[in-house]
């Protein structure tokens, strides 16, 4: 079973901080994703990774950045951190680029105060 | 643009009975479409997936249906179980690698 691993489930960080979400997957998929999941906006793509050192913006890049510095690692960067970032926050991954569906994590409730 | 959305959003069905989700989207270009279920406190995980060359596909208990024509999706289950209470997205493959989900359908089973 391919598993993806997300660091922490629940996260309170203040207003401000520097915060890193890791995201682990061990099935050696080429493609990596986060998104943000928000009450009656389902899930949107925040940025994801097709290959090592690639990335790609999604539909909401804004106060995020991210790094992929190896295959199996994804990591989310809130680079100072604001109340409306609080939301549950998916990694996943898939073997294929086209056509293919994805794995999730369980997801790292961040909250913001 | 692109979107998907659900025309209900929760959903109560009796033990038993079978349960049918829908959901449209707006990108006719879109070729490839998931299922996905969410349980409480979880990530969401794949039920069923569907191609654009077909209009039906079949797995254990879930089917899946797309109307093309209409830009239509549901996923029907049979004979619901408690187990299935959960949230139900519908999403679509529609730039290469990135896929676009809907808001969610609550499914709820009433026993």
């Amino acid at each position: 079973d391919v598993k993806v691993t997300q660091s922490s489930r629940y996260l309170v960080k203040r207003t401000g901080e520097k915060v890193f979400l890791e995201c682990v997957q061990d099935m050696d998929h080429e493609n990596m994703f986060w998104y943000r999941q928000d009450p009656g906006l389902g899930l949107r793509l925040i940025y994801f990774s097709y290959d090592v050192k690639m990335k790609e913006k999604g539909d909401i890049p804004e106060g995020y950045s991210v790094s992929r510095e190896k295959k199996e690692r994804f990591s989310l960067i809130l680079e100072s951190a604001s109340t409306n970032q609080t939301s549950m926050y998916l990694c996943a991954s898939s073997l294929y680029v086209f056509n293919t569906e994805a794995f999730f994590g369980q997801g790292t409730r961040l909250t913001v105060v | 643009g692109e979107s998907v959305g659900l025309h209900l959003p929760t959903l109560s069905v009796q033990e038993g009975d079978n349960s049918i989700i829908n959901c449209a989207y707006s990108n006719s270009a879109s070729d490839y479409f998931i299922w996905y279920k969410q349980e409480s406190g979880k990530g969401p995980q794949f039920i069923i997936d569907i191609r654009s060359n077909m209009d039906k596909r079949q797995g254990q208990r879930v089917t899946v249906l797309l109307n093309k024509t209409v830009k239509h999706l549901s996923l029907q289950i049979a004979a619901t179980q408690p187990g299935d209470s959960a949230v139900y997205f519908c999403a679509e493959n529609t730039d290469g690698n990135k896929l676009v989900f809907g808001a969610g359908t609550i499914l709820r089973v009433k026993s």
